[in-house]
């Protein structure tokens, strides 16, 4: 089955700088890959997401890169904001999987002051 | 739109017994799956529902199942439960669920005593 590694588990950073998450999967099959934020108490709230025929995506502050031949994706904010201090998910699915999102571990992202 | 809805938000069982949660999906969604997070495992699938039909299933005993009525609600049971079983069930919606956008709920805490 799928396998997603992400990288770092935790990252600091002062506000203003970047900060970018990196996932490797293992399934050429897959071909959708969705970013979720999920701060305390709540459930993942999607960020953003990259299909498997687009190489990059913005929206604001974030990207996502893709990599099809290297199989891993990235995640990048910019300009980051105290408010952006939660814990990131980087995922995948597709092939023939029905309603299944394969996760990575998580990276605890603190921006601080 | 409403967003994706799961009741109880809090629950405390004890050892051996068995509980049932709730997910009202956004209003059109046919699909529903459902995720286990615990600090160790991370967040892992359950299951998934499309049109009353579990179309996926993750690796989970055959003590956790699942059922979804014909208005998309879906609940999942988990019998004779055991102390590993403390997490927060997360329940997600999507129209389909190839590769179509998941929601995430609140999720339900469950504390097993």
């Amino acid at each position: 089955g799928e396998n997603v590694e992400q990288h770092p588990s935790t990252l600091s950073v002062q506000e203003g700088d970047s900060a970018v998450i990196k996932c490797t999967y293992s399934d050429s099959a897959s071909n959708y890959f969705p970013w979720y934020k999920q701060e305390l108490g709540k459930g993942p709230q999607l960020i953003i997401d990259i299909r498997s025929n687009v190489g990059e995506k913005k929206d604001q502050r974030i990207a996502v890169t893709l990599n099809k031949t290297a199989k891993h994706f990235s995640l990048h904010i910019t300009e980051t904001q105290p408010e952006d201090s939660a814990v990131y998910f980087c995922a995948a699915a597709g092939g023939t999987s029905y309603g299944k999102l394969t996760f990575g571990q998580g990276t605890i992202l603190t921006v601080h002051p | 739109k409403a967003g994706v809805t799961q009741t109880p938000r809090y629950l405390i069982k004890t050892r051996g017994q068995q509980v049932t949660l709730s997910c009202s999906p956004i209003s059109g969604h046919r699909s529903v799956s459902w995720y286990q997070q615990t600090p160790g495992q991370g967040l892992q699938f359950l299951f998934e529902y499309f049109s009353e039909t579990q179309r996926n299933k993750g690796n989970f005993p055959g003590r956790f199942s699942g059922r979804q009525f014909s208005n998309s609600r879906s609940e999942m049971n988990v019998s004779t439960l055991e102390l590993g079983d403390s997490a927060l069930y997360l329940c997600a919606s999507s129209g389909d669920s190839k590769r179509e956008t998941q929601y995430f709920g609140p999720g339900t805490r469950l504390l097993v005593l």
